[in-house]
């Protein structure tokens, strides 16, 4: 896999359902970021979670991070027709030269 | 203003000219990076400037490619005799510091919407 892959590719679910999306990556890291992008928009920052941390919440949304699994999954409670968008994570490691590196993007439709 | 503002919006020109893509920072955020975001993609690093230092160029992906910021604020990436492989969204985002330095990585980073490049 690459350094910070999403899975799911795409997942639609129905309004009020929860969304869970997973990220794994390849080398030890200082720190991981989620991000949101709505269609034609600049990404938009929703968590940052350290490496020495393993779950952090905002709103409705809880990510946790297993540092043994090198996985990290970012869970939308109670999903609105609103929090349909592209979701990506980011991870900041050494062997990256300390730069963000992103992966390609969970796609989450939620249906109202 | 308040948030990252990138000029055009869009751009469409034909092969072989050349663009200049333009960045306006939130003021007071002394690190700035350039991204390329190709269709369904995720985003691919070009160039990072944080204040004076010299900038990290190591993203960008030939020497057509070229970027500067005045100032320390605004910044213009150029592309010079553009490809139709130049097609994509170039994403400018900054940040309060560096996420360059380690175990600094907890700036989190905030983006403009982009320029839609189409190289024709």
């Amino acid at each position: 896999s690459q350094q910070g892959e999403e899975d799911p590719q795409a997942l639609s679910i129905q309004e009020g359902e929860n969304a869970t999306m997973n990220c794994s990556y390849k080398t030890s890291i200082n720190n991981l970021q989620w991000y949101r992008q709505n269609s034609g928009r600049g990404l938009v920052h929703l968590i940052l979670i350290r490496s020495n941390e393993r779950e952090k919440h905002s709103g409705r949304l809880r990510v946790t991070l297993d540092t043994s699994k090198k996985s990290s999954s970012l869970l939308i409670t109670a999903s609105r027709a609103a929090d349909t968008a592209s979701y990506f994570c980011a991870t900041d490691a050494r062997e990256y030269g300390n730069k963000l590196v992103f992966g390609a993007g969970t796609i989450l439709r939620v249906k109202s | 203003g308040a948030g990252v503002s990138q000029s055009p919006s869009n751009k469409v020109t034909e092969k072989g000219k050349d663009v200049e893509l333009r960045c306006d920072p939130i003021s007071g955020h002394t690190a700035l990076y350039w991204y390329r975001q190709s269709l369904g993609q995720g985003l691919e690093f070009l160039i990072y400037f944080q204040g004076n230092s010299a900038p990290d160029k190591s993203g960008l992906p030939s020497d057509r490619f070229s970027a500067e910021r005045t100032g320390g604020s605004v910044s213009t990436l150029t592309i010079q005799r553009t490809q139709q492989e130049d097609s994509a969204v170039y994403l400018c985002a900054s940040s309060l510091g560096s996420v360059m330095i380690k175990g600094y990585g907890n700036q989190p980073q905030h983006f403009g919407d982009g320029t839609r490049l189409s190289i024709l």
